[in-house]
């Protein structure tokens, strides 16, 4: 696609539930970020995938939460068990060297 | 692992020049990028510096020192439009990874 596609863009959910969001990246992009930011704060990085290479999972706050690529292209963002401290914009990028488009990112509520 | 510092607020006026500082630390460093982001939406890419020097886009420049592990960003002939976040990040690290900074507000004044 024209660029990075997010979805859904807003989801509110109840503690405890799973949610999952996904993220279409830039067709041949090799490299693809998740990162997440709180309201008025800067990018916090989850997770890094590059081409085939194990994915840099170094950013991830805790077990509940997860993420996959299938195929080099598709990724989704597994959050178990949401708790209120997961509410936050969650924003995809892909790239193929420098200079990372975003998504419009993710917007998730935890009530 | 990697850090970045920059100024968390600047206020300028329409037509000035402002100069948005970035000191970083990180291992095995590849370049430093500059994003901006407006109120609500994403970040978009601005620049990128892999050498020492200075690299223009426009009324845009950001220069990098290696030795120094500093960079800035420079926006001439400021607009009302240029009022946003800008965020520099640092790729680094032993999978390359990109940082970003906590954020520079600029305001710009008429």
């Amino acid at each position: 696609g024209a660029g990075v596609s997010q979805s859904p863009s807003n989801k509110v959910t109840e503690k405890g539930k799973d949610v999952e969001l996904r993220c279409d990246p830039i067709s041949g992009h090799t490299a693809l970020y998740w990162y997440r930011q709180s309201l008025g704060q800067g990018l916090e990085f989850l997770i890094y995938f590059q081409g085939n290479s194990a994915p840099d999972k170094s950013g991830l706050p805790s077990d509940r939460f997860s993420a996959e690529r299938t195929g080099g292209s598709v990724s989704t963002l597994t959050i178990q068990r949401t708790q209120q401290e997961d509410s936050a914009v969650y924003l995809c990028a892909s790239s193929l060297r420098y200079g990372y488009t975003f998504g419009s990112g993710t917007r998730l509520t935890v009530v | 692992g990697q850090s970045l510092e920059q100024p968390s607020e600047v206020t300028a006026v329409e037509g000035a020049i402002v100069q948005i500082n970035c000191t970083y630390q990180t291992s095995g460093f590849y370049g430093l990028s500059w994003y901006q982001q407006h109120d609500g939406g994403a970040p978009t890419f601005l620049s990128y510096n892999a050498l020492d020097g200075l690299e223009e886009t426009g009324r845009f420049s950001s220069f990098l020192s290696r030795s120094d592990s500093y960079g800035y960003l420079l926006l001439q002939e400021l607009q009302m439009k240029d009022s946003a976040s800008y965020f520099c990040a640092v790729e680094g690290g032993a999978t390359n990874k990109l940082i970003f900074g906590t954020g520079t507000l600029l305001a710009v004044q008429p």
